[in-house]
């Protein structure tokens, strides 16, 4: 069984700040690792993927994670936060190399102030 | 590349009709689609998976005759809500997926907002 953890639903950034959320995995098998956004009333979109290459994975629009296998984490961050970037964020975890199930987080909802 | 679109985004139909969403790869074959529905402030669940031209895996709890899902090309899958009711309305999201990705990636639709009167 695999499952995702978000901690904080709510996280409040300053524009220019560091941003930082929070994921941790459960996986009995080598997982692959997903971090998605949603804008208001659309889809979602892929940020970035772990696939078991390089530990740390560069994304669209500054955005990247690192995934650390003895802590069972794969936060998301980004130096410098735009007002641009207040979203809802999702990551997720599946496994295997054919189309899988993911599993998603509870989500945690960016929101930056000027 | 890799576009997903779904048809009608938004729909408003009276209890005890039926409703149909599209979802279709526009510049990709997508062997497996996905189809989650999402409450408000709510993570996604998924609903099912489908494969071109198998029937629809759905998951526990999902009522399979009351959400058609129908995967007859490549490009296209269907969700019909039969006989829908209040509690079915939902932000109802597709994702596809296909071997070529390489690692199984889903790109999602930009979701069809039911709800039902």
């Amino acid at each position: 069984a695999q499952s995702v953890t978000q901690l904080g639903s709510h996280v409040s950034v300053s524009e220019g700040a560091l941003v930082l959320l929070r994921c941790n995995y459960s996986s009995s098998v080598p997982p692959y690792l997903f971090w998605y956004v949603q804008y208001p009333n659309q889809g979602l979109q892929l940020l970035l993927k772990y696939t078991s290459a390089a530990t740390l994975v560069k994304g669209i629009n500054d955005f990247e994670a690192e995934f650390k296998k003895s802590e069972t984490s794969f936060h998301l961050t980004k130096p410098s936060a735009h007002m641009s970037d207040a979203a809802e964020y999702f990551c997720a975890v599946s496994y295997t190399g054919t189309a899988s199930k993911l599993t998603f987080g509870t989500g945690t909802r960016l929101q930056v102030t000027l | 590349g890799a576009v997903v679109s779904q048809h009608p985004s938004r729909v408003i139909c009276k209890s005890g009709t039926s409703v149909k969403i599209e979802c279709r790869s526009l510049d990709f074959q997508a062997t497996t689609m996905f189809w989650y529905r999402q409450f408000p402030k709510q993570s996604l669940m998924l609903m099912a998976t489908s494969n071109e031209g198998s029937k629809a895996t759905y998951e526990q709890g999902v009522e399979k005759d009351k959400f058609l899902i129908n995967h007859a090309s490549l490009t296209l899958s269907t969700l019909t809500v039969t006989s829908a009711h209040p509690e079915d309305s939902s932000f109802y999201i597709c994702s596809a997926s296909t071997p070529i990705s390489g690692t199984d990636t889903q790109y999602f639709g930009p979701g069809t907002r039911l709800t039902v009167l």
